[in-house]
């Protein structure tokens, strides 16, 4: 089946601009998590959703970050006044979540990444 | 807190050579064990993880890794690799109580050459 999937792959923007990134998770995955990929840091994990639940926002790195999620699908991660340090390749995963059935619930499946760049 | 070791930033190899990648952890609880490989301006492909039961874990592309609890390690290797081998290595761990979050290692790049 189609796997996670996000949009755009590149985003090229100015200092002080805002940017929303999308995140399309694999159909039936109640489990959403975006991660920060940049030089020097590794990989970070910024915020997790779990079906209604409240998400869990304790990687965002600053209240220029936030997250939501509509409809228990697809997320978006906003970016407001953008700075050049926020310049990553930025990942979403899913996985079964919480009562997941036949697959170890915590397996996450990675989409390919929306790079971001900030000028 | 869990925590993620990579000893090797970059490891290069000749082509149908034995590779080795490490991974050492640190964790008060019990972990699951992944290890995830990201090719040139691609995403993160799941290659193998360690759940329960065998310690020796096989997965794609010929890779296979051994979770030794006592040296809290999760190496991986491939016997003979290929060119196209050539990516970053990503190690990782999660809980296993209730949901959690990846902590990954740096990363290990594997240089494959002719």
């Amino acid at each position: 089946g189609a796997g996670v999937s996000q949009s755009p792959s590149n985003k090229v923007t100015e200092k002080g601009k805002d940017v929303e990134l999308r995140c399309d998770p694999i159909s039936g995955h109640t489990a959403l998590y975006w991660y920060r990929q940049s030089l020097g840091q590794g990989l970070e994990f910024l915020i997790y959703f779990q079906g209604n639940s409240a998400p869990d926002k304790s990687g965002l790195p600053s209240d220029r970050f936030s997250a939501e999620r509509t409809g228990g699908s697809v997320s978006t991660l906003t970016i407001q006044r953008t700075q050049q340090e926020d310049s990553a390749v930025y990942l979403c995963a899913s996985s079964l979540g919480r009562g997941g059935q036949g697959e170890n619930p915590e397996t996450q499946y990675f989409g390919p990444g929306t790079r971001l760049l900030v000028l | 807190a869990q925590s993620v070791t990579q000893l090797d930033s970059q490891v290069p190899v000749f082509e149908e050579a034995p590779v080795e990648l490490r991974c050492n952890y640190s964790s008060s609880v019990s972990v699951y064990l992944f290890w995830y490989v990201q090719y040139p301006n691609q995403g993160l492909q799941l290659l193998l993880k360690y759940l329960s039961g065998s310690t020796l874990v096989k997965g794609i592309n010929g890779f296979e890794a051994e979770f030794n609890k006592s040296q809290t390690s999760f190496h991986l290797r491939k016997p003979s690799v290929h060119i196209s081998d050539t990516a970053e290595y990503f190690c990782a761990v999660s809980r296993h109580s209730g949901y959690s979050t990846l902590t990954f290692g740096k990363g290990t790049m594997l240089l494959v050459s002719p």
